[in-house]
């Protein structure tokens, strides 16, 4: 178990950019969740999988916001034509959740990616 | 409205004091309950749950939390604390009916320990 890695840690980009995100999660963790962390803020929710379907995303997630979780492994976020207001850090979770009665909910979370848009 | 409250945006305690950080929630069923730590640099790490059952928990790094229904609180303690324990905590929910046990998280605590 070599818990939750995101790639990059840091970028900068200039408005208007696009950027990707990736996260690795905890191996036989089947769901996988991304939150938004603005400074002084708690992390708020943006998408979740099971598995490879993506089964809520947030309003927080506009449409320039897109994330993937091909295969049931990795997920990314890319975000399109970035924004200052989207400068934040960006968190992946994992966790292994069964949909029974004897799932766990414990999240694991990685360092996150913390992104400056200028 | 569904809500997560951590009343206290800063707190200092010398070290070797003890420590009690509130959370508030407010949800129509009892949610799950967690307390997580974010170190600078770091992610977050979780310090306790509580799901169901005895509701003083004990965590990780002698943290435990009391979940008190009449209350609708959450409150982490350490009887002890340590210059090591100076970072931002975090009280989070998971609406049971929700069955993406997505989190809902306060606003966090900032604990600053002096030597």
């Amino acid at each position: 178990d070599t818990g939750v890695s995101q790639n990059p840690r840091h970028k900068i980009t200039k408005r208007g950019q696009n950027v990707t995100f990736r996260c690795d999660p905890i191996s036989e963790h089947n769901r996988l969740y991304w939150y938004r962390q603005t400074l002084g803020q708690g992390p708020e929710f943006l998408t979740y999988f099971q598995n490879e379907a993506q089964l809520e995303k947030s309003r927080l997630l506009s449409d320039r916001f897109s994330a993937e979780r091909p295969k049931g492994s990795f997920s990314t976020l890319e975000i399109q034509r970035t924004e200052q207001g989207d400068s934040a850090m960006y968190l992946c979770a994992s966790s292994l959740g069964t949909g029974l009665a004897g799932g766990t909910y414990e999240q694991y979370f990685g360092p996150g990616t913390r992104l400056t848009v200028t | 409205a569904q809500s997560v409250t951590q009343p206290d945006i800063h707190i200092t305690v010398s070290e070797g004091a003890s420590l009690e950080l509130r959370c508030n929630y407010s949800y129509g069923a009892t949610p799950y309950l967690f307390w997580y730590v974010q170190s600078p640099g770091q992610g977050l790490q979780l310090l306790l749950k509580y799901f169901s059952g005895d509701t003083l928990v004990q965590g990780i790094k002698g943290f435990e939390a009391e979940f008190k229904r009449s209350q609708s609180s959450f409150n982490l303690r350490k009887p002890s604390v340590h210059w090591s324990d100076a970072a931002e905590y975090f009280c989070a929910v998971a609406p049971r009916m929700d069955s993406s046990y997505k989190l809902i998280f306060g606003s966090g605590t900032r604990l600053l320990v002096r030597p």
